[in-house]
């Protein structure tokens, strides 16, 4: 069965400290991966997708086949991006998602 | 540009009441789902619909229903709601073919 692991529930930083929040996978077959952020009381949506091999807020995700991961990676933490993330991965064959359990950043300035 | 919307934003149920819990799309999606978000868990796929009067269950579908009569529409039924019910519920669409998911702001479920 395909899973998806988030192995941090929290995540603290400082202010212009990088940030790299963890998402392993386990799936047979080619995956495809998404990144979901949620702001506080706000509805999920989606920041980055590893088909389009895009940044977004800074952020940047590379899809390690070898690792099964697909790790998001910020540089340079902003109090702005304090909030709640979801990996996700495309459940095969249909249009939607098993999520990870999610990973709190909190940025502190 | 109201893309996906559900009603209300917040209940509160007795235990063995029953609710619908309303979605909408104005997108021509295909797919539509319902999720629930519970702290530590994540979010898990109630049901699921992949066209009009097309429905199929998810991970976690035991003490709901779903209809899809237009493609509109994808309500979510509690027949009688329980405790363990509790929780914020998010309805989400997504064109065929692809699994990026736009969600609703969710509703917030309290059963006492």
């Amino acid at each position: 069965a395909q899973r998806v692991t988030q192995p941090e529930k929290l995540l603290s930083v400082f202010k212009g400290a990088p940030v790299e929040l963890k998402c392993n996978y386990s799936y047979s077959g080619s995956p495809e991966l998404f990144w979901y952020v949620q702001y506080s009381r706000q509805r999920l949506q989606l920041l980055l997708r590893h088909i389009s091999r895009e940044s977004i807020k800074g952020f940047t995700a590379d899809l390690n086949k070898g690792e099964t991961s697909f790790h998001l990676k910020k540089p340079f933490a902003q109090e702005e991006d304090s909030a709640m993330y979801y990996c996700a991965l495309r459940n095969s064959g249909y249009s939607t998602l098993t999520f990870g359990k999610g990973t709190m950043l909190l940025v502190s300035p | 540009n109201a893309g996906v919307t559900q009603t209300p934003k917040f209940q509160v149920l007795k235990t063995g009441q029953s609710m619908t819990l309303q979605c909408a799309q104005d997108m021509n999606h295909e797919y539509m789902s319902w999720y629930r978000q519970d702290p530590g868990m994540g979010l898990r796929l109630i049901h699921y619909s992949v066209g009009a009067g097309i429905t199929d269950q998810g991970e976690v579908p035991n003490g709901y229903n779903v209809s899809r009569s237009t493609t509109e529409d994808f309500p979510l039924r509690l027949l009688s709601a329980a405790p363990s019910q509790t929780s914020v519920y998010f309805c989400a669409s997504s064109r065929q073919g692809t699994a990026e998911a736009f969600f609703g702001q969710g509703t917030r479920l309290t059963v006492v």
